[in-house]
């Protein structure tokens, strides 16, 4: 069955870069996604990528994939206070056209 | 850009009641909107797709009857928990999805608190 996993706490810094990794299992699949999930709030799509792409920037956003691995990674340059958050990675199963989506990494930012 | 909004933000309710949450898309239609629960330091479990005009398509393990959904209109879908249980309480979010955009976005409400006594 399909599933999309990732590690559930990270802890960083302000100012230094936080990567969060995530693997899935469907290769079908045609979209992934990054969520943001501020607390007692709805979910807000971050940024997306193709499954024909390898990178993709937005500005302190740099989304990899690595197909072979099924491997996608979000790394937020210069990470601010504001970024204190849940970050879902999601995957559209193709199969029927839902989003799955991994349990979370809940990002913590230290002064 | 699309909004998607949810009615109430937080409910109380005692147990055996019936509660609805409304979902709207206020700026555009949507084609398809799906509902999501959410247990704490948990993801977002998918309870059922609906689209306007037909009957919603329930995922594995969700109750039909318990979990009632109506998509009236293409900007409008309404969950009502029935007979709520203290084990119903949780975190309800609902998305809709335009069909028009090619990475077939779904635009997220901000959620509904359910707490049953």
């Amino acid at each position: 069955g399909e599933d999309v996993e990732q590690s559930l706490f990270l802890s960083v810094r302000e100012g230094d870069s936080s990567v969060i990794n995530c693997t899935y299992t469907d290769s079908s699949s045609t979209y992934l996604y990054w969520y943001k999930q501020e607390p007692g709030a709805g979910l807000q799509l971050l940024t997306y990528i193709f499954s024909n792409m390898d990178m993709k920037q937005d500005q302190r956003l740099t989304v990899l994939l690595n197909k072979k691995d099924k491997h996608l990674s979000l790394r937020i340059a210069d990470t601010q206070t504001g970024d204190s958050a849940i970050y879902f990675c999601a995957e559209i199963y193709n199969r029927d056209d839902k989003i799955i989506f991994g349990k979370g990494t809940r990002l913590h930012i230290l002064p | 850009g699309a909004v998607v909004s949810q009615h109430p933000s937080r409910v109380i309710c005692k147990s055996g009641t019936s509660v609805k949450i409304e979902c709207r898309s206020l700026d555009f239609q949507a084609t398809t909107m799906f509902w999501y629960r959410q247990f704490p330091k948990q993801s977002l479990m998918l309870m059922a797709t609906s689209n306007e005009g037909s009957k919603a398509t329930y995922e594995q393990g969700v109750e039909k009857d318990k979990f009632l959904i109506n998509h009236a209109s293409l900007t409008l879908s309404t969950l009502t928990v029935t007979s709520a249980h203290p084990e119903d309480s949780s975190f309800y979010i609902c998305s809709a999805r335009t069909g028009g955009l090619s990475y077939n976005e779904q635009f997220f409400g901000p959620g509904t608190r359910l707490t049953v006594l």
